[in-house]
């Protein structure tokens, strides 16, 4: 099946700094990719949904100031938290959507913010 | 709008026997539904997925589901749980078709444990 891949896995930062994730296909393009986040024991709550080559959509009550999505190749996504703060800990997950077939996820990254 | 709903966050079985994670949804229009296994720190993994066509669904590892339009339902089932289908386990929706292809909404999903 398609791979797609995401990086880093785990990720620990101060509070107040920015981190970058980002999410590749690898085996083919994605002109749709999905942000995912899932709190501990929860299930996944779509964040946004990142289309190449324009901006993102953001979920009711998902600071876009906040969670940066930029989706500037067909097979490149990245999220970056700004300002981190501990209350963003969680475990962030990506999807890309292939046409015709469906969403294949990454591996998830780990954030922790101390 | 569309939802998931899972019955029963945990389910407990001993190996050898069968195992029955419960979906239920709602969704405007005809659905695809998928079945994924999250193992502890790790992405999801598609077991099945249902589109069109024939209502009983194969998946990797033994797994199968059903989708019951009458009963708005797509239950897994595995007829002898081995220790290694421990996991978590998510039921998803999606509209077919229109803006939100590819997007999903997931249920809160259901911790299966296996006993020896």
């Amino acid at each position: 099946g398609a791979v797609v891949s995401q990086h880093p896995s785990r990720v620990i930062c101060k509070s107040g700094t920015s981190v970058k994730i980002e999410c590749r296909s690898l085996d083919f393009q994605a002109t749709t990719m999905f942000w995912y986040r899932q709190f501990p024991k929860q299930s996944l709550m779509l964040m946004a949904t990142s289309n190449e080559g324009s901006k993102a959509t953001y979920e009711q009550g998902v600071e876009k100031d906040k969670f940066l999505i930029n989706h500037a190749s067909l097979t490149l996504s990245t999220l970056t938290v700004t300002s981190a703060h501990p209350e963003d800990s969680s475990f962030y997950i990506c999807s890309a959507f292939r046409v015709n077939t469906e969403a294949f996820f990454g591996q998830g990254t780990r954030l922790t913010v101390v | 709008a569309q939802s998931v709903t899972q019955l029963g966050s945990h389910v407990s079985v001993s190996e050898g026997a069968l195992v029955l994670l419960r979906c239920n949804y709602s969704s405007s229009v005809p659905p695809y539904l998928f079945w994924y296994v999250q193992y502890p720190n790790q992405g999801l993994q598609l077991l099945l997925k249902y589109t069109t066509g024939a209502t009983l669904v194969k998946g990797i590892n033994g797994f199968e589901a059903e989708f019951k339009k009458s009963e708005t339902s797509f239950h897994l089932t595995k007829p002898s749980a081995h220790m290694s289908d421990a996991a978590e386990y998510f039921c998803a929706v999606n509209d077919a078709g229109g803006t939100s292809y590819g997007k999903l909404t997931f249920g809160q999903g259901t911790i299966l444990t296996v006993h020896p």
